[in-house]
């Protein structure tokens, strides 16, 4: 296969604290990006990283990608309640230009 | 804001039954997708299309069929539905030259 695999499959922690979760990917990719899904509804895409992107950010989201390890990572700092999803990387189809790899998801379970 | 929306929250069919699932964006994009998301093996690709009367197949078109006579509307046919076709089905839309995309809400698919 393919797809991405997130690490952990599942992942509880308290209100406040930071989530991270991982993403390992096979062949070599242009981007990389992150969704959320909440429970039975459609995914939302969050944040996208180039290739020769290291690290980006976007309010409370820290996405870092390496691409000698095929690696990602999502960071969620203070985490709330709110935040309890299911989340994915998603990661580009080499000469499709649009078309995406989706990993099997993350799911974090914030806990008030 | 992009809005994708899908014909029914939740089908209930049977065995045998044809099987309709619509979904229309209001975004003009060129480029729709069907997926169906499974426990543990994440979204798969069934279809996709990149401009009116045009498909491809993705990695499971087997036992589905699809329809795009005009841009904003992107039809998933199952022929003769099967239990093994109970899924979440999800529509996806995007602009060519962009790597987001939108999703719709899911059709959560029963077939008894």
């Amino acid at each position: 296969s393919q797809q991405g695999e997130e690490d952990p499959q599942a992942l509880s922690i308290q209100e406040g604290e930071n989530a991270t979760m991982n993403c390992s990917y096979k062949t070599s990719i242009n981007n990389l990006q992150w969704y959320r899904q909440n429970s039975g509804r459609g995914l939302v895409h969050l944040i996208l990283i180039r290739s020769n992107e290291r690290e980006k950010h976007s309010g409370r989201l820290r996405v870092t990608l390496d691409t000698s390890k095929k690696s990602s990572s999502l960071l969620i700092t203070a985490s709330r309640a709110a935040d309890t999803a299911s989340y994915f990387c998603a990661t580009d189809r080499s000469g499709t230009g649009n078309q995406f790899y989706f990993g099997t998801g993350t799911s974090l379970t914030v806990i008030p | 804001d992009v809005k994708v929306t899908q014909s029914s929250r939740y089908l209930v069919k049977r065995t045998g039954e044809k099987v309709f699932l619509e979904c229309v964006q209001d975004m003009d994009h060129e480029n729709m997708f069907w997926y169906r998301q499974d426990p543990g093996l994440g979204l798969r690709l069934i279809y996709f299309s990149y401009d009116v009367k045009m498909k491809e197949k993705g990695d499971i078109p087997e036992g589905y069929s699809v329809s795009r006579e005009k841009k904003e509307r992107f039809s998933l046919i199952l022929e003769s539905a099967s239990t093994n076709q109970t899924s979440m089905y999800l529509c996806a839309s995007s602009l060519t030259g962009e790597d987001t995309q939108y999703f719709g809400p899911g059709t959560r698919l029963t077939v008894l």
